[in-house]
């Protein structure tokens, strides 16, 4: 069983730019969610998505979005960014939202903003 | 907004020996998560604590959710190599709406085994 997959593992963007990560789930699971991890702020919840509305956000500013595909498939964008923004990006699947013993984290993207 | 104190940041130990590790909060939280994260991989949860009081043990790990909903602790027994990671806490708060919740997490353990 393939666990969850997340591209582009690494990416580097300057400023102002955007960006828009992607994260497939394991087979069946329809809940996505979406983690920022820095060395500052530690592990910080983004947002989740489940059968593809938007269940649960974080504290991130409006320019941090996402949406989910009818096949649970998610991205993230970012827009127009900033040095702040580089981090870790995890995702992490479950079957249902907020069935933990479920869940499982991908590899995360590594974003570096220059 | 919610914040979550994990204590210690880091700890060095001898193979063999219990390791514990807790979390407190001035905010109740309905459930508890405890992670793992080994460097370059993402985080694998260890348990989950969904009541009041519950004491939960997985292999020899074992996680309590703290009367007073405020905090949780994981011990490690008998610490082997491979237990050396970063293991984090995250308090699940639950809101009115359908399925609404916000997650905090700890700042992270840093446990480092001597052999």
């Amino acid at each position: 069983k393939a666990g969850v997959t997340q591209t582009p593992r690494y990416l580097i963007k300057t400023r102002g730019q955007q960006v828009t990560l992607s994260c497939s789930p394991i087979s069946g699971h329809r809940s996505v969610s979406w983690y920022q991890q820095t060395p500052g702020q530690g592990l910080q919840f983004l947002f989740e998505y489940f059968s593809e509305t938007q269940r649960n956000k974080g504290n991130f500013p409006g320019r941090f979005s996402g949406r989910q595909f009818s096949n649970s498939r998610s991205e993230m964008n970012v827009s127009t960014l900033e040095l702040g923004d580089s981090a870790l990006y995890l995702c992490a699947s479950s079957l249902e939202s907020g069935s933990w013993d479920t869940q499982y984290f991908g590899p995360g993207t590594r974003l570096t903003v220059l | 907004g919610q914040q979550l104190n994990q204590s210690p940041q880091s700890m060095f130990i001898q193979e063999g020996e219990d390791v514990s590790m807790n979390c407190t909060s001035s905010s109740i939280f309905n459930t508890w998560l405890w992670y793992k994260q080994d460097p370059g991989e993402g985080p694998v949860l260890l348990i989950a604590l969904y009541k009041a009081g519950e004491l939960t043990s997985n292999g020899r790990l074992t996680a309590q959710f703290g009367i007073t909903r405020k905090d949780s602790f994981l011990n490690i027994s008998a610490s082997i190599p491979s237990d050396v990671g970063i293991y984090f806490c995250a308090g699940q708060r639950l809101y009115s709406g359908a399925g609404s919740y916000q997650l905090t997490f700890g700042k992270g353990t840093k446990l480092s085994v001597i052999p």
